[in-house]
């Protein structure tokens, strides 16, 4: 299994708090995302990152924000929760762009704003 | 509206059988991988195909890239419990990010 590990697995927090969700990778991929999933839309992605410091949005990158100061580090922040924002979020790397190589997956965060 | 329908949303058979998974689009994809994903884990790639018309066959699962490069099938043949899981189909348009499916949930019961 690739060397990816999300924390925390999960987390139940309150409408209005801010949230960080932390990824960590120990194969030297360049490339790290974050998607979201839910029931009936399968995997959307919400940021992704290219290298140290080079992020770019995905199709569902409202109310979120990331950031990538180390290599193996890809970290996802939710500003002010909202219950839309409950969900299952699963950290993905690859070595080169989404769909010339494989995405390799860890365990998902599951993510309840209450 | 997703760019990638994946039919049917949910099927369950038993240990034996064979079933066929449908990917379909009206885009044309560079590529389209299927992964298949089990309750608590996250998504792992079973294969990319490139190619329009191309096969490949992983053990029992047989995958295929349409002609047009719109549409993908997944068959199982002979299915195990083992095979129980969620299955996604993977599309990448060229010059845009990889898009998924929404998912078939294939059940086998012994």
């Amino acid at each position: 299994d690739a060397g990816i590990t999300q924390s925390p697995r999960h987390k139940v927090t309150e409408t209005g708090t801010p949230v960080t969700l932390r990824c960590h990778q120990t194969e030297n991929h360049r490339y790290m995302y974050w998607y979201r999933q839910d029931p009936g839309h399968g995997l959307r992605l919400i940021h992704y990152s290219y290298g140290v410091k080079d992020t770019d949005k995905g199709e569902v990158s409202d109310g979120y924000s990331v950031s990538r100061s180390k290599t193996e580090d890809f970290l996802l922040t939710l500003e002010s929760a909202t219950s839309s924002q409950t969900s299952v979020y699963f950290c993905a790397i690859s070595e080169g762009p989404s769909g010339n190589s494989p995405l390799h997956f860890g365990n998902g965060t599951r993510l309840t704003v209450t | 509206t997703q760019l990638l329908e994946q039919s049917p949303q949910f099927l369950s058979i038993q240990e034996g059988e064979n079933l066929t998974v449908y990917c379909n689009s009206s885009s044309v994809f560079s590529s389209l991988q299927w992964y298949r994903q089990e309750p608590g884990e996250g998504p792992v790639l079973l294969v990319t195909v490139v190619t329009g018309g191309e096969v490949k066959k992983l053990k029992r699962l047989t995958f295929q890239f349409g002609d047009a490069r719109k549409d993908s099938s997944l068959h199982i043949t002979a299915a195990q419990p083992g095979d129980t899981g969620l299955y996604l189909c993977a599309g990448k348009r060229y010059g845009n990010k990889l898009v998924f499916g929404a998912g078939t949930i294939l059940r086998v019961k012994s």
